[in-house]
């Protein structure tokens, strides 16, 4: 089966950027889309098709895409952003679809 | 507003069945996919499969460890998608969301369900 895979966690100060991988075999092929999830709550959309921010969405929050990889960056890190971070695509036919492991973001 | 409110999670013992709905409202529900995303406590994300619409034949998926088990079918009269789970397990235990692929967003999830919790034990 298709699998996307995340660093478990990453810590990072108020101010600073960071940065969520999501690898991939498939990515090359499909695009990748990124949620924010903060506890007791549904996920929220944050970026779709590898880099575009649906409206709402603090500029802060940018994709890219480079090969098998895709990455989130959160620049200026706040104290709210600490939340857990998904990556979803979907396999070479489009037909199922897989969430990314998931990365939880601690703010120091 | 559009919305997705899901119900019929509970309490069932292992090897029993349980449906859980999705209302939809504030959008062409028999436009769209819908899709069911599962989450275990403490655990991530994970695909249960999805129904597409009526010009697409209702067609659908599910996540392999799902498959034979749960059916996904839906009442358009009525705006509800459905989950269909039989022959459950413990390990089936999670929040279960429905949530919605809008083409405005590049088939992305942009509208999610509070969440049903279904407890196998």
């Amino acid at each position: 089966s298709y699998e996307l895979t995340q660093p478990p966690s990453v810590s990072v100060s108020p101010g600073q950027t960071a940065r969520i991988t999501c690898s991939g075999d498939a990515l090359p092929n499909q695009y990748a889309y990124w949620y924010q999830q903060r506890p007791g709550q549904a996920p929220v959309l944050i970026i779709f098709k590898d880099i575009e921010r649906p409206p709402g969405i603090p500029e802060r929050f940018s994709g890219s895409s480079s090969g098998t990889t895709v990455t989130l960056t959160i620049s200026g890190v706040q104290a709210e952003d600490e939340a857990d971070y998904y990556c979803q695509s979907a396999d070479s036919s489009a037909t199922y679809y897989v969430f990314g492991t998931g990365t939880k973001v601690t703010v120091l | 507003e559009v919305q997705l409110v899901e119900s019929g999670g509970g309490l069932v013992q292992p090897g029993g069945s349980l449906k859980l709905s999705c209302a939809a409202s504030g959008f062409t529900f028999s436009g769209s996919a819908m899709h069911w995303v599962r989450q275990a406590s403490g655990k991530g994300l994970e695909w249960v499969g999805r129904i597409r619409s009526k010009p697409k034949d209702y067609a659908t998926a599910y996540a392999v460890s799902m498959k034979g088990r749960f059916t996904i079918s839906r009442d358009d009269s009525k705006n509800t998608a459905y989950l269909q789970m039989n022959s459950l397990k413990t390990e089936d235990t999670a929040v279960y969301y429905c949530t919605r692929p809008s083409d405005s967003v590049g088939g992305a999830f942009d509208i999610w369900g509070q969440g049903t919790l279904v407890t196998v034990s």
